[in-house]
């Protein structure tokens, strides 16, 4: 079954813990991106992937590394999380790059106290 | 980057009824897809519409690329169609709007 899976899919953790979110996905796809879901502010892209090594900057970045060592994986990596990262996280991938039709994950509810 | 706007914010139906979701784009699109949020907050992809018009099932879609915009139409609906729809463009940047809040009540 083609598919993006995401793990944890539910945690609460403490500030400065840090935590790594995985996805994976099994249908070859180049581009991968991260999600960030807040109320009243909907879809927020925090980085993507167009391939193997490459990544770059969505619009809220900022205290999020991720990396793309194989093609299946792109880990989000919240190095020193704090409440404001408090959030539902979506992964997500797509053929080519991001004009084509994209594939999400089951998403992430992070809580950071 | 790019606009968009979704209209209403929050659509409350009964069962059987029909309804309409409005997307606006500011700019022409690569993309434009919907989803629906259901209430454990999984994203479902509906349709890939860049433009024309697709259908499944109670649910169809359509994308004038040239006016703009996209309208979502559920028929019949169901308390089941519940949650938030979302429309999602790219340009250069892939944005999504604000999400229509559906509420069908039995």
């Amino acid at each position: 079954e083609a598919q993006v899976t995401q793990n944890p899919r539910y945690l609460i953790t403490v500030t400065g813990k840090k935590l790594t979110v995985t996805c994976s996905q099994n249908m070859n796809h180049e581009y991968m991106s991260w999600y960030r879901q807040d109320p009243g502010l909907g879809l927020r892209q925090i980085y993507y992937s167009m391939n193997v090594e490459v990544t770059d900057k969505g619009d809220v970045p900022e205290g999020y590394k991720v990396s793309r060592k194989e093609k299946r994986n792109f880990p989000l990596i919240l190095e020193s999380p704090s409440p404001n990262q408090t959030s539902l996280y979506f992964c997500a991938s797509s053929y080519g790059d991001k004009r084509y039709e994209q594939y999400f994950g089951p998403g992430t509810r992070l809580t950071v106290t | 980057g790019i606009q968009v706007e979704q209209s209403p914010p929050d659509l409350i139906l009964q069962e059987g009824a029909n309804s309409t979701l409005r997307c606006n784009f500011s700019d022409s699109v690569n993309n434009l897809q919907w989803f629906h949020q259901n209430p454990w907050g999984q994203l479902i992809n509906l349709f890939y519409i860049p433009s024309g018009t697709k259908q499944n099932g109670r649910l169809s879609a359509t994308t004038v690329a040239t006016e703009r915009y996209s309208l979502l139409y559920i028929s019949s609906s169901q308390t089941t169609d519940s949650g938030v729809y979302f429309c999602a463009a790219v340009v250069f940047d892939m944005r999504f709007g604000a999400g229509t809040r559906l509420t069908v009540k039995p």
